[in-house]
């Protein structure tokens, strides 16, 4: 079992709509937790992190964290053509470092 | 966010030379620094962890002795890919951490894009 697993994909969204993007994790004791925009052929850029069970609102993005359930979702609001990339669900790890352990991705497509 | 830059952003070398990767902090300082790789269309892959002031922890299945990693401050990390061959092509990106303001976040750098000819 892979500690993150999300979705591959490609999630279809039309334009104007929210996209839902789930991530599970395998490691209980896991505190924070991160999504990463990646376009293609570009570094992740860190969009949101959170680290308390319940909703986090930036912007268009909505972070939603269930820690008894070992999950954590990401919505993305009024879904824009710019937001097409691969998003990258992150929980940092139990190390004194603090290594995040990454899931395989979601890649959206927002289609006008 | 925190900046982070990598430089070169692109290099082209020939089998059998050296390639050195610069990993900056611009607006923080950074203890650690991860290295990873990305190959086309596959997920991101830690190479090593880059503390400053110490030796860096490899992953698993990654040679040291290839891929040597100096981070000689808090704002720089170096990655030098020894004797490059075609094979160790990919799309190096580094990551800092940042614990200020009470968070602990990592932040990655544009990338470094490597062609071994």
């Amino acid at each position: 079992q892979k500690e993150v697993e999300q979705n591959s994909g490609p999630l279809s969204v039309p334009e104007g709509a929210i996209a839902s993007l789930n991530c599970t994790y395998s490691d209980r004791v896991s505190q924070s937790f991160f999504w990463y925009r990646q376009y293609s052929g570009k570094s992740p850029e860190l969009i949101m992190s959170i680290y308390s069970n319940g909703d986090k609102e930036d912007g268009r993005f909505t972070a939603q964290l269930n820690k008894a359930s070992q999950y954590v979702s990401l919505l993305i609001r009024d879904s824009q053509p710019s937001d097409s990339a691969t998003y990258l669900c992150a929980v940092k790890g139990t190390d004194s470092w603090g290594k995040l352990q990454f899931g395989a991705g979601t890649q959206v497509v927002v289609t006008p | 966010g925190a900046v982070v830059s990598q430089h070169p952003s692109r290099v082209i070398c020939k089998s059998g030379t050296s390639v050195k990767i610069e990993c900056r902090s611009l607006d923080f300082q950074a203890t650690t620094m991860f290295w990873y790789r990305q190959f086309p269309k596959q997920s991101l892959m830690l190479m090593a962890t880059s503390n400053e002031g110490s030796k860096a922890t490899y992953e698993q299945g990654v040679e040291k002795d290839k891929f040597l990693i100096n981070h000689a401050s808090l704002t720089l990390s170096t990655l030098t890919v020894t004797s490059a061959h075609p094979e160790d092509s990919s799309f190096y990106i580094c990551s800092a951490r940042s614990t200020s303001g009470g968070l602990d976040e990592q932040f990655f750098g544009p990338g470094t894009r490597l062609t071994v000819l």
